[in-house]
């Protein structure tokens, strides 16, 4: 079954920018019906999602990130990948990708295990 | 914008049910999909379009929708499934196209 796992640094300066590759596993990321995004999480609140990627590399971003985000995919490598720039502290969390399934609405299954990503100043 | 209610919190015996509620006030219109999230790991899918379960999920875990709630049971409740529960939509008429509800702690 398809599995996916987070890469990256754990810690990124404030100002700069956060990249996170997820690699996709069991599966291909040219399948159809699959939109790969990222969510991520801060220490003891809930879940917000950031964006989505398409195969055909048409993408979708929550819009008050949508500024920082840029969510890109390579076919070749079967991997997707997040930016966000100019990080404050109130992107530190843990960082999940995971697979969007598009049917009649969109749901995310499975997930990545998250890699958590701390901003320093 | 799109703001999906949960309780924070539900307490359950052990074999007894545990329901989560979720509400909006048009809900209604949305397909909603339900996550089980246990300490320190990765959200799993319970629930996708309101009822339907993915293969590997117990028959324990139901969805359901009425008016401007959708509901999460859980029967026979065991100490495993002790987690936090988190709502989800898909809003394509809004800027925020994926929204989560805040999540519900459920103690057992």
């Amino acid at each position: 079954q398809v599995q996916l796992q987070e890469s990256g640094p754990g810690l990124v300066k404030s100002s700069q920018t956060l990249s996170l590759t997820c690699s996709v596993s069991g599966g291909s990321i040219s399948s159809v019906s699959s939109y790969w995004s990222w969510i991520r999480q801060p220490a003891g609140k809930g879940l917000e999602w950031i964006g989505r990627v398409y195969t055909s590399g048409g993408t979708n971003y929550k819009a008050s990130l949508k500024s920082r985000v840029s969510i890109s995919l390579d076919a070749s490598k079967n991997t997707f990948s997040l930016k966000l720039s100019s990080v404050t502290a109130a992107d530190t969390a843990v960082y999940y990708c995971a697979r969007g399934i598009a049917d009649q609405s969109f749901w995310f299954d499975p997930w990545g295990q998250g890699t958590l990503v701390t901003v320093s100043s | 914008s799109y703001v999906l209610t949960q309780p924070p919190s539900v307490s359950v015996a052990p074999g007894e049910t545990a329901t989560i509620t979720c509400a909006e006030n048009n809900i209604g219109n949305k397909n909603v999909h339900w996550y089980q999230q246990k300490p320190g790991q990765a959200p799993v899918l319970v629930v996708y379009d309101d009822s339907d379960r993915p293969s590997g999920i117990p028959e324990r875990f139901s969805g359901s929708k009425s008016g401007n709630t959708a509901t999460l049971t859980i029967t026979r409740a065991e100490a495993g499934d002790e987690a936090d529960y988190y709502c989800q939509v898909w809003d394509n008429s809004s800027d925020h196209l994926v929204v989560f509800g805040g999540g519900t702690k459920l103690t057992v």
